[in-house]
């Protein structure tokens, strides 16, 4: 089951604050976020465990709600450079046997104005 | 620049033809995995291999199959190629098979089927 993403599209200023959010229906063991830009490879973000451990970018945060199964990414002081398509990946608590194949979802696609 | 790198970048073919695809995972990365994405579908997992052996796979189709051989580079085969299989085909690759490994993406090959 894909994750969902919302909002699916945002606009911004230069110095404006942003929050993606990931909802998914499966129990979670970890989260992973992507940015892409357009015809680029995703770049990774971030990976957020069950637990509360986090690894990942310095100038950007995230949480991860294993009750609700929902993660959210923060973009503050949003610079030209965030611009691009965020996915999250899922992977889900199954007992050791996802063994890290990542479901993603359909992406919030982000854009920064000067 | 990831460290994982994939030949050809581009790729034009015909239908009912077969290609391959090829990934290099980073220096010391083990696992290595296949994703496709294209516009109606998203990006989608296909299949995992870690230190030579298979071990998840997504909706891959049976015309596609992949390896993984000794020296850890990967290969995605796909046969009697349709139009709906262009797309991008990322690579990625991790450490070890956990679910709280990173994935880094190499940057693609964008096929195309005419």
């Amino acid at each position: 089951q894909q994750p969902v993403q919302s909002p699916q599209a945002v606009i911004l200023r230069e110095g404006e604050d942003a929050v993606i959010n990931c909802s998914s229906s499966k129990a979670l063991y970890s989260v992973h976020w992507y940015r892409q830009k357009h015809g680029e490879a995703p770049v990774f973000l971030m990976i957020l465990l069950k637990g509360g451990e986090q690894k990942g970018h310095e100038k950007i945060s995230a949480s991860f709600n294993e009750k609700k199964q929902q993660s959210s990414l923060y973009l503050t002081a949003s610079q030209l450079s965030y611009s691009g398509t965020y996915f999250c990946g899922t992977v889900p608590n199954a007992g050791g046997t996802s063994y890290g194949k990542l479901t993603f979802g359909q992406g919030t696609i982000l854009t920064v104005h000067p | 620049d990831s460290g994982v790198t994939q030949t050809p970048k581009h790729l034009i073919t015909a239908t009912g033809q077969r290609v391959t695809l090829r990934c290099s995972p980073r220096s010391g990365d083990l696992s290595v995995y296949w994703y496709q994405q294209s516009l109606d579908q998203g990006l989608q997992f296909l299949i995992q291999y870690y230190n030579g052996e298979e071990r998840a796979k997504g909706n891959i189709l049976e015309r596609f199959s992949a390896q993984q051989f000794p020296d850890l580079h990967s290969e995605l085969n796909l046969s009697s190629l349709e139009l709906g299989d262009s797309a991008l085909y990322f690579c990625a690759s991790s450490a070890r098979d956990r679910p709280n490994n990173e994935q880094f993406f190499g940057p693609g090959t964008r096929l195309t089927v005419l």
